[in-house]
């Protein structure tokens, strides 16, 4: 069975642009978690969605947006992007959202 | 508020060294402790999940344990290859599913 999936693996911005990153996950898992790890911070939940709704949001600006598809891949976008932005950025599922969450390799963003 | 705390922060072991590392947790309803080894710039990799006291589990070298406050990851006879960051994690019933990282374990092991 294949993993969670991030694209891409590593982004480089400059501040004030915005991206999007994307996670596939495990097939048959109908929600997924985004989280933000920096050295200082540790891993930070941000939002999860479930069944293309958010269910539960972090304490993150609102710069920080997600969606998920009908087929359960989710989509986070970061607008205006800040310095301290920089960081991985990593998507975990889980198949009922309450149950063991498989995280992806992230995704390593700069921002300059 | 739900907090986890895991302890040492850091732990320098030599190949065969026993140990235990620490997550103690206040959580509202526990619906999981989960633990997670974190290799430098990668992902999180799934190790256990623990629902209730009194549960434990294994796997290899490693064996997790759970009490009402505080879970132990316990590591028997480590080799060199275990050295990573050992990540603990709770997730409640209450306010939709939040899952809460503590800020790790770095755990060093020395041939």
């Amino acid at each position: 069975k294949a993993g969670v999936t991030q694209t891409p693996r590593y982004l480089i911005k400059t501040r004030g642009q915005q991206v999007t990153l994307s996670c596939s996950p495990i097939s048959g898992h109908r929600s997924v978690s985004w989280y933000q790890q920096t050295p200082g911070q540790g891993l930070q939940f941000l939002f999860e969605y479930f069944s293309e709704t958010q269910r539960n949001k972090g304490n993150f600006p609102g710069r920080f947006s997600g969606r998920q598809f009908s087929n359960s891949r989710s989509e986070m976008n970061v607008s205006t992007l800040e310095l301290g932005d920089s960081a991985l950025y990593l998507c975990a599922s889980s198949g009922s959202g309450g149950g063991t969450q498989y995280f992806g390799p992230g995704t390593r963003l700069l921002v300059l | 508020e739900d907090q986890v705390t895991q302890s040492p922060e850091a732990l320098r072991l030599q190949e065969g060294e026993s140990s235990s590392l620490n997550c103690s947790y206040t959580v509202s309803g526990l619906r999981g402790l989960f633990w997670y080894r974190q290799d430098p710039g990668k992902g999180p990799e799934f190790l256990f999940t623990l629902y209730s006291a009194g549960e434990e589990k294994e796997k290899e070298r490693l064996k997790a344990t759970l009490t009402k406050k505080e879970s132990f990851l316990h590591i028997t006879a480590p080799k060199p290859e275990d050295s990573a960051t050992y990540l603990c994690a709770v997730r409640d019933n209450t306010g939709g599913f939040k899952t809460i990282f503590g800020a790790g374990t770095r755990l060093f092991v020395k041939a």
